[in-house]
């Protein structure tokens, strides 16, 4: 059974530092991970899609990495702003292609 | 123009009613899903389809009905509502199934209460 597990589960960083999120998963035969950002009230948005070969992407002030041998991805986010306050979800495609999320991480930057 | 739109945005009801939510893509995308987010905030896979055929069914009790008329629309149908249903419902469609760079696009959620 797969299980993504995500931390800190929470944290609030002021405006401007760089935000390091974490995620593992048990189980390193997946086909891709996904992160997602969630707004209140909102549904999920892909930020970025790592596929298994692949060992990072990079969109805009955002990177995700991937250690597939070792379950682990990090999402850096560059220079924080008070927009980026968010809950972040970490994602892994596997078996048969079935998702299994983690519970996020819920972000608060302070202006 | 929303890619994914799912009805009610919250719904409140009764235990033992019978209700639906609607969902619809404008992506043109193959296949849909409906996710379930309960008070701990996990995201679990209910049901999958793909061209209108369902290929994922997971462990969720037979008074949840899902229904695809065509391929841009996922309506959910909840018979005998109990309250360990309340939870925040998600549609999402991509565009293909199986394929290692598929993109998730979801709806905004509906918040269905049962009192």
């Amino acid at each position: 059974k797969q299980e993504v597990t995500q931390i800190p589960a929470a944290l609030s960083v002021p405006e401007g530092e760089n935000l390091v999120l974490n995620c593992s998963f048990t189980d390193s035969a997946i086909y891709n991970l996904q992160w997602f950002r969630q707004d209140p009230g909102k549904g999920l948005t892909s930020l970025l899609l790592i596929q298994s070969s692949q060992r990072e992407q990079t969109s805009g002030r955002l990177n995700a990495s991937l250690d597939k041998s070792s379950g682990r991805s990090t999402l850096y986010i560059a220079a924080s702003q008070p927009g980026d306050s968010a809950t972040y979800l970490c994602a892994v495609t596997y078996g048969n292609n079935r998702l299994a999320f983690g519970k996020g991480n819920q972000v608060v930057v302070i202006p | 123009d929303t890619a994914v739109s799912q009805t009610p945005k919250y719904l409140v009801t009764q235990m033992g009613n019978d209700k639906s939510i609607k969902c619809e893509q404008n992506l043109g995308h193959d296949t849909m899903y409906w996710y379930k987010q309960d008070s701990k905030k996990f995201l679990k896979i209910m049901f999958s389809y793909n061209n209108k055929e369902l290929i994922i069914n997971e462990t969720v009790p037979n008074r949840f009905s899902p229904k695809s008329p065509d391929k841009a629309h996922l309506n959910l149908h909840i018979n005998s509502l109990e309250l360990g249903d309340s939870a925040v419902y998600f549609c999402a469609s991509s565009q293909d199934w199986g394929k290692t760079n598929e993109k998730l696009f979801f709806g905004s959620g509906t918040q269905l209460s049962v009192l």
